[in-house]
């Protein structure tokens, strides 16, 4: 059993570049979250799924965008990457609502110059 | 709004030693949850804990312990007799009864020195 995967592990990008974080789940949970972690500010929310179909924004949602086709996929996409948005990207899920816990994935590193 | 705050940014402690990583939350809910979750030094994050507002019990698996104090707004977590592979980063977390989300501390960098 996977759990959760994330890919890449890691990438340097660009600055305006476009990137595509892929998240994968077999878990089947309905629900998905995107995290970024950075120094001194823990983790904060980018994006969430409560449901395939369904997206909502989190603390930190502008310059991402993400989908949820199905249930097993969540892409987190930077349209124009920015030096800001160098972090490490977790992914998680969960059976959603806020008593359950979440499962996170091994994260990606993202550097963008 | 929710808050948690994770006040030790930093604790390094000789092997063996008892440690005690503090956790202060803030809701105007009256059912919520609380969690704990370690961050080792490969990166991925590994669920702990969840507590329930309603159940103040204390609880205890191996040498982790949680102590949880409506009162004061606080659910502290002590580590006995830690060991090297205790080394971590722990975060707190905290959601409400209809929250899609987990509000997150931003963590306690835990050093357990040999």
């Amino acid at each position: 059993i996977a759990g959760i995967t994330q890919a890449p592990t890691s990438q340097i990008l660009a600055a305006g570049r476009r990137m595509t974080l892929r998240c994968t789940q077999d878990m089947r949970h309905n629900a998905m979250y995107w995290y970024r972690q950075d120094l001194g500010l823990g983790l904060r929310l980018i994006h969430y799924s409560n449901t395939a179909g369904t997206t909502g924004k989190g603390e930190v949602p502008d310059g991402y965008s993400v989908s949820r086709a199905n249930t097993d996929d969540f892409p987190l996409t930077l349209a124009s990457a920015v030096p800001s948005q160098t972090s490490v990207y977790f992914c998680a899920s969960g059976l959603g609502a806020g008593y359950n816990e979440q499962f996170f994935g091994p994260g990606t590193r993202l550097t963008v110059l | 709004a929710q808050k948690v705050t994770q006040a030790q940014t930093e604790i390094s402690v000789v092997e063996k030693e008892d440690v005690t990583l503090d956790c202060v939350y803030e809701t105007r809910d009256t059912t919520y949850y609380l969690f704990w979750y370690k961050q080792p030094p490969s990166g991925e994050l590994v669920f702990l804990i969840r507590r329930n507002s309603f159940d103040e019990q204390n609880e205890i698996s191996g040498r982790y312990s949680w102590n949880f104090q409506k009162s004061t707004s606080s659910f502290n977590f002590t580590i006995t007799a830690s060991q090297v592979v205790d080394s971590a980063v722990y975060f707190c977390a905290l959601s409400g009864p209809r929250d899609d989300k987990i509000i997150f501390g931003k963590g306690t960098r835990l050093h357990i020195l040999p």
